[in-house]
């Protein structure tokens, strides 16, 4: 069974800290995404990877940043945290050319302060 | 962009029911779509993937279809169960590499 494990299940920051929110794979698999989830807007796509060292914006990258230094680790960084980047955080993978399909991990739940 | 909806936003039925989830978007040039279940503050479960060559898939007691000339997927839960009662969440992907997801259908099963 594939395996997506995300650092935390739960955190709680104070505004202007840095934040790591980590997540790893255990199927080789080349794409990786971050989603945040919020009540009514339901997920939204922050950044994916496709390979080691490669990244491209989704809907909402503005105050993230990602790192992929490692094929089966893929970083969130939230830079200076916000009271409105309090939200659940969901990381994916998939295999590009083989349907797609995502798996996720249980997510963190954030709460900045 | 691509515009998934989920209609309608809750559901509630008594147990044993079979029950229709559906699913709407907006662009019909699509790779696949993706049916997931999410329990209260946890991650999503796949459920059905259907590939855009694809009409229907089955797994137990579920079963996806997808009519992409009208836009339209559409989840059927055979003989419901309280285990059942969660959010289903619809994903579209348009591009290969980016999932589009509807907002979902919370369900409760009543037993």
């Amino acid at each position: 069974d594939v395996k997506v494990t995300q650092s935390s299940r739960y955190l709680v920051k104070r505004t202007g800290e840095k934040v790591f929110l980590e997540c790893v794979q255990d199927m080789d698999h080349e794409n990786m995404f971050w989603y945040r989830q919020d009540p009514g807007l339901g997920l939204r796509l922050i950044y994916f990877s496709y390979d080691v060292k490669m990244k491209e914006k989704g809907d909402i990258p503005e105050g993230y940043s990602v790192s992929r230094e490692k094929k089966e680790r893929f970083s969130l960084i939230l830079e200076s945290a916000s009271t409105n980047q309090t939200s659940m955080y969901l990381c994916a993978s998939s295999v590009p050319r083989r349907s797609y399909e995502q798996y996720f991990g249980p997510g963190t739940r954030l709460t900045v302060t | 962009k691509q515009e998934v909806t989920q209609i309608p936003a809750a559901l509630s039925v008594p147990e044993g029911e079979n029950l229709v989830l559906n699913c709407s978007f907006t662009d019909s040039a699509i790779y696949n779509l993706q049916w997931f279940r999410q329990d209260p503050g946890k991650g999503l479960t796949s459920l059905l993937l259907i590939q855009s060559s694809q009409r229907e898939q089955t797994s137990g007691r579920l079963n996806a279809s997808l009519d992409k000339s009208s836009g339209r997927s559409t989840l059927y839960i055979a003989a419901s169960q309280p285990g059942d009662s969660a959010t289903y969440l619809c994903a579209v992907d348009s591009t290969g590499n980016q999932f589009y997801f509807g907002t979902g259908t919370s369900l409760t099963v009543i037993p």
